[in-house]
């Protein structure tokens, strides 16, 4: 059974500070994986979409990366900002059979950037 | 716009109650789901359709139904709500070929 765990579950960092979240996961057969961001009370925000062909995604000042042997996926986020405080969710989605369009997310890291 | 609306965002009802929470997608997308989220336990799916008149059971379906008649809605049903149903509920789409998901805004639930 595929699980997803995100390290740490919260974090608070001083604005412009560079951080990195962790997202790791047990089974390596992904169809791909995704990083949601989500702020208080509101729906999920797509951030960035890795293929389980690829290493990594970059999209402005975040970037994501992918290393499926180990289970891994990062989501460094540079010059971070007030504005990037949210909660960030990792999600695999599976690659076999009628469920590979199922997402797995992990629980989330709670990021807070003090101004 | 491309989006999925979800309705209603926030919904109070009482135990027994039938309710609906509808969800529509105007980016002609194949595959719906929906989820719950709960405090510790993340988000988990409840039901999925890969096309219409196509649904299936995700991981926690009890007490819920879907149907799909039209490929831009997925509503969920709720037949006789209860308190363990109290939580936020997100629809999500995508399309055959575009790997990334949608979701909704989100509808808070709370059974009494």
């Amino acid at each position: 059974k595929q699980e997803v765990t995100q390290i740490p579950a919260a974090l608070s960092v001083p604005e412009g500070e560079n951080l990195v979240l962790n997202c790791s996961f047990t089974d390596s057969a992904i169809y791909n994986l995704q990083w949601f961001r989500q702020d208080p009370g509101k729906g999920l925000t797509s951030l960035l979409l890795i293929q389980s062909s690829q290493r990594e995604q970059t999209s402005g000042r975040l970037n994501a990366s992918l290393d499926k042997s180990s289970g891994r996926s990062t989501l460094y986020i540079a010059a971070s900002q007030p504005g990037d405080s949210a909660t960030y969710l990792c999600a695999v989605s599976r690659l076999y059979g009628g469920a590979t369009n199922k997402l797995i997310f992990g629980t989330g890291t709670l990021l807070a950037v003090q101004p | 716009e491309a989006q999925v609306t979800q309705n209603p965002r926030y919904l109070i009802t009482v135990t027994g109650k039938k309710l609906t929470v509808t969800c529509s997608q105007n980016m002609n997308h194949e595959y719906m789901s929906w989820y719950r989220q709960d405090p510790g336990l993340g988000l988990r799916q409840i039901y999925y359709s890969m096309n219409v008149e196509v649904t299936d059971k995700g991981d926690v379906p009890e007490g819920y139904k879907v149907s799909r008649k039209e490929k831009r809605n997925f509503p969920l049903i709720l037949e006789s709500p209860s308190p363990n149903q109290t939580s936020l509920y997100f629809c999500a789409s995508r399309g055959t070929g575009d790997y990334g998901y949608t979701f909704g805004s989100g509808t808070r639930l709370t059974v009494v």
